[in-house]
């Protein structure tokens, strides 16, 4: 079945250290994306990308990384510059770059610093 | 800049209640596409219902129902006869077509818990 995976379910890491989240998706989508969801605050867009080796800056870019080499592979990397990284991160792509396109969500990663 | 304000930060119902559960959205573009999203406990958000601006028509699917109003900016979802396995996080997000943002702004979410 097609679909979005993200790796690991749960993340633990210590503060100070950069951390890399997984997202691979068989859709054969062009356009990637990833969120962040806190409490009470829905969902922020961190970065986005609508074709392989070019992306955007979302709200919250900063202290996050991300890089596009393959159309299946969007990883993003949470670094120690990042002020509050728990939180839960959800990785979305479509089939389009058109403002229309519903997104398709992985089960996300919950990662935790401490 | 677009914004989504969904007022209502938890409903509880209890089972075969309606409820609607309510979307204002902020926008200067005058093309745009609204979405419904329902993210269970499980983590993963399931794509509901997307609606364009120049489309008022209120949709019907089975026990859910959408009634779009661009004179009061509100997008607002009805369950009918809610059921437990309605309980989860429902996002209303917001798409614009001439920002060059090719991508969703949601709102906070409302948390919906129906009781058996």
């Amino acid at each position: 079945d097609g679909g979005i995976t993200q790796s690991p379910k749960y993340l633990f890491r210590k503060e100070g250290q950069n951390v890399t989240l997984s997202c691979e998706q068989n859709l054969n989508h062009d356009a990637m994306y990833w969120y962040r969801q806190d409490p009470g605050q829905g969902l922020r867009l961190i970065y986005y990308s609508q074709i392989v080796n070019d992306f955007q800056k979302g709200d919250i870019a900063e202290g996050y990384s991300v890089s596009r080499e393959k159309k299946e592979s969007f990883p993003l990397t949470v670094t120690s510059a990042q002020k509050n990284p728990t939180a839960f991160y959800l990785c979305a792509s479509s089939s389009g770059v058109s403002y229309n396109s519903p997104l398709h969500f992985g089960n996300g990663t919950r990662l935790t610093v401490t | 800049a677009q914004k989504v304000t969904q007022a209502q930060t938890e409903i509880s119902v209890v089972e075969k209640e309606d409820v609607t559960l309510d979307c204002v959205y902020e926008t200067r573009d005058t093309t745009y596409y609204l979405f419904w999203y329902k993210q269970p406990p499980s983590g993963e958000l399931v794509f509901l219902i997307r609606r364009n601006s120049f489309d008022e028509q209120n949709e019907i699917s089975g026990r859910y129902s959408w009634n779009f109003q661009k004179s009061t900016s509100s997008f607002n979802f009805t369950i009918t006869a809610s059921q437990v396995v309605d309980s989860a996080v429902y996002f209303c997000a917001l798409s614009e077509a001439n920002t060059g943002r090719r991508a969703l702004t949601f709102g906070s979410g409302t948390r919906l818990q129906v009781q058996p």
